[in-house]
């Protein structure tokens, strides 16, 4: 089975400070990649997805970009951080087709003050 | 895209009582999953099911795709046990890459 390693596991930023959460992954090749952050609330939003290396898709317009420089790479990045993007993010990783299974990193809490 | 329901919402149980989660799917799913997220945030893995039963110890799961619902089993509660439980599934049609999640059951499981 593949494993997901996610870092920082916590961070404080200040307002406008720039982020950068990163995701690796071991035991499997080409696998799609996620990132997801959950809020107070317990939801989990699907922030971005990524089929293969530089090919990203964003799922909702926001202060976030990401990036897949490597095929098991994948990181979350902003330029100026917002009190709003606060919470708790998840990097996901899944083996891709039919069979597509999802494992989670530990996750990175980000609190921006 | 599908939407995901689950109930209860939230489940406070004494130790050693059984629960059953339900996931309710819009339409017909792929992949489904449930998973426990734990008091550090953590989403463990619990099953792949995208049909039938399986079991792992005191947890056992049940998909019946025809009907676009899964079940999650948990007997002899411990406090362990404690956290949020998401199920997820990725839309039958189309080819999509993307799990769509529940909101979870908040379960706790008092000694």
């Amino acid at each position: 089975s593949q494993t997901i390693h996610q870092w920082p596991a916590t961070l404080v930023q200040p307002v406008g400070s720039p982020l950068s959460l990163e995701c690796t992954v071991e035991g499997t090749s080409n696998p799609n990649l996620y990132w997801y952050r959950q809020a107070a609330g317990r939801g989990l939003q699907l922030l971005f997805y990524s089929i293969g290396i530089d090919q990203i898709s964003s799922e909702v317009p926001q202060n976030l970009s990401a990036s897949r420089p490597q095929d098991r790479q994948f990181i979350l990045s902003s330029k100026k951080l917002l009190l709003s993007d606060s919470g708790f993010y998840l990097c996901a990783g899944g083996t891709g087709g039919s069979g597509n299974t999802i494992y989670f990193g530990e996750g990175s809490w980000l609190t921006v003050v | 895209g599908i939407q995901v329901e689950q109930s209860p919402p939230d489940l406070i149980l004494q130790e050693g009582a059984n629960s059953t989660l339900r996931c309710n799917f819009s339409d017909s799913v792929n992949n489904l999953q449930w998973f426990h997220q734990n008091p550090w945030g953590q989403l463990i893995n619990l099953f792949y099911i995208p049909s039938g039963t399986k079991q792992n110890g005191r947890l056992s799961a049940t998909t019946v795709a025809t009907e676009r619902y899964s079940l999650l089993y948990i007997s002899s509660s411990q406090t362990t046990d404690s956290g949020v439980y998401f199920c997820a599934g990725t839309s039958a049609s189309g080819g999509s890459y993307i799990p769509t999640f529940g909101r979870g059951t908040s379960l706790i499981v008092h000694p």
